[in-house]
């Protein structure tokens, strides 16, 4: 299996604050990277596919980037809905797994 | 705008059967390939396998001898079933929806609202 490491497991930040969270992957997954955001009680929700297509409806402030085993997830400028935990997820080879997820708290 | 949501049993008993089913509405149930994912606070999210409408399958090989997956178009759900569950199959289950595009790419964009099954006797 691939296994996702995320760091860091958690963080704390302001509002505005630029905030950068990296997922590396045990072996090469091409741009197979997917990132979710959860919030308490609710099934993750998909932010960014194919490692930096954001999806429709999610603000520009999240970007995506990065390329075979190394990968990060940033928010521009954190907003108050933005806090929550974030996970990478492999979709290079199944079984597809995810990383152990970022908390982004409030400082 | 699609919708999922898991229905079974909150409780099931050690080396009995779990079995979930997941509905979908505001969409059709062909064309995608539907996923369980388990989330427990030790292993976090783990893909248990995905079912294509057509009924072909691909299970986690951690969960594979004791997992099927079933799907019934006509009433647009899929369902789980875990043989043998012990304490660590206890967690939240979700079902989700894959969508697959370009060069095998595929992304879980619907997910239902997640149902808690506990293991206990």
């Amino acid at each position: 299996d691939i296994q996702m490491t995320q760091s860091p497991s958690s963080l704390s930040a302001s509002v505005g604050d630029r905030v950068t969270i990296t997922c590396r992957a045990s072996r090469s997954i091409s741009t197979y990277l997917n990132w979710y955001q959860q919030k308490p009680g609710k099934a993750p929700n998909l932010l960014i596919y194919g490692t930096s297509s954001l999806r429709s409806g999610v603000p520009s402030r999240f970007r995506g980037s990065g390329s075979g085993i190394d990968f990060a997830l940033t928010i521009s400028s954190l907003q108050p809905e933005d806090f929550a935990i974030y996970y990478c997820q492999q979709s290079y080879t199944t079984p597809w797994t995810f990383g152990q997820g970022t908390k982004v708290e409030v400082k | 705008q699609v919708q999922l949501q898991e229905s079974g049993p909150g409780l099931v008993k050690p080396s009995e059967t779990l079995s979930l089913t997941c509905t979908v509405s505001g969409d059709s149930i062909s064309g995608y390939f539907w996923s369980w994912i388990r989330q427990t606070p030790g292993k976090g999210l783990e893909w248990i396998g995905y079912i294509y409408h057509g009924g072909s399958t691909t299970y986690n090989p951690s969960l594979q001898s004791r997992v099927t997956m079933s799907v019934d178009t006509s009433m647009n759900q899929f369902s789980l079933q875990l043989t043998s569950v012990t304490a660590a199959d206890a967690a939240v289950y979700y079902c989700a929806r894959g969508y697959r595009y370009g060069d095998g790419y595929y992304y879980f964009d619907s997910w239902g609202q997640g149902t808690l099954v506990t293991v206990s006797s």
